[in-house]
């Protein structure tokens, strides 16, 4: 069976400062993991993606994610928070044809 | 670009109605789901299809039914609609091999009176 863990439903950074999402994963076989941000009324965009090969994985908007499976996680980074960030930001995991999502994380960005 | 189209981003509707939200996919993909999301849930799969006429329930199918008639076209139905349908519903496709993402409509935000 398959299951993403979103630690933290609502994470709150100031403009500039890190940007740490959390996301732990299950998965009985190598896992193909995904991070994805919803704006307001709109549907997913893929920010980034693991399948194999190197682990620490770049994006787009400057975020980046590292697969430790050892740890069994997929967190999301971001060097330098800017105000667009804001955003519901979401985890998932598949196993070929079926995506499995987290609850969530709704990044809020002070200025 | 991979594009997928919900027919309206919001509906009203009436208790007991019968309603039909419809997704359609440009880029050939096998792969269709239907997903509501709900604060704090998450997003979950209520159907998912893998070729025409051809389907399988997510995790939380009662009340729904799906119709996938044609390779593009993936159309959610509630039979007798609830306000506890009440929702953000996304329809999403993928190519069906392993290393590739899923791609979502804009979603339907279905207001159940």
């Amino acid at each position: 069976a398959q299951s993403v863990t979103q630690l933290g439903s609502h994470v709150s950074v100031s403009e500039g400062a890190l940007v740490l999402l959390r996301c732990n994963y299950s998965s009985s076989v190598p896992p193909y993991l995904f991070w994805y941000v919803q704006y307001p009324n709109q549907g997913l965009q893929l920010l980034l993606k693991y399948t194999t090969g190197a682990t620490l994985v770049k994006g787009i908007n400057g975020f980046e994610a590292e697969f430790k499976k050892s740890e069994t996680s997929f967190h999301l980074t971001k060097p330098s928070a800017h105000m667009s960030d804001a955003a519901e930001y979401f985890c998932a995991v598949s196993n070929f044809n079926k995506f499995y999502f987290g609850s969530g994380t709704k990044l809020n960005v002070k200025p | 670009d991979v594009k997928v189209t919900q027919s309206s981003r919001y509906l009203v509707k009436r208790t007991g109605e019968k309603v039909f939200l419809e997704c359609v996919q440009d880029m050939d993909h096998e792969n269709m789901f239907w997903y509501r999301q709900d604060p704090g849930l998450g997003l979950r799969l209520i159907y998912f299809s893998y070729d025409v006429k051809m389907k399988e329930k997510g995790d939380i199918p009662e009340g729904y039914s799906v119709s996938r008639e044609k390779k593009e076209r993936f159309s959610l139905i509630l039979e007798s609609a609830s306000t506890n349908q009440t929702s953000m519903y996304l329809c999403a496709s993928s190519p069906g091999y392993a290393n590739t993402e899923a791609f979502f409509g804009q979603g339907t935000r279905l207001t159940v009176v």
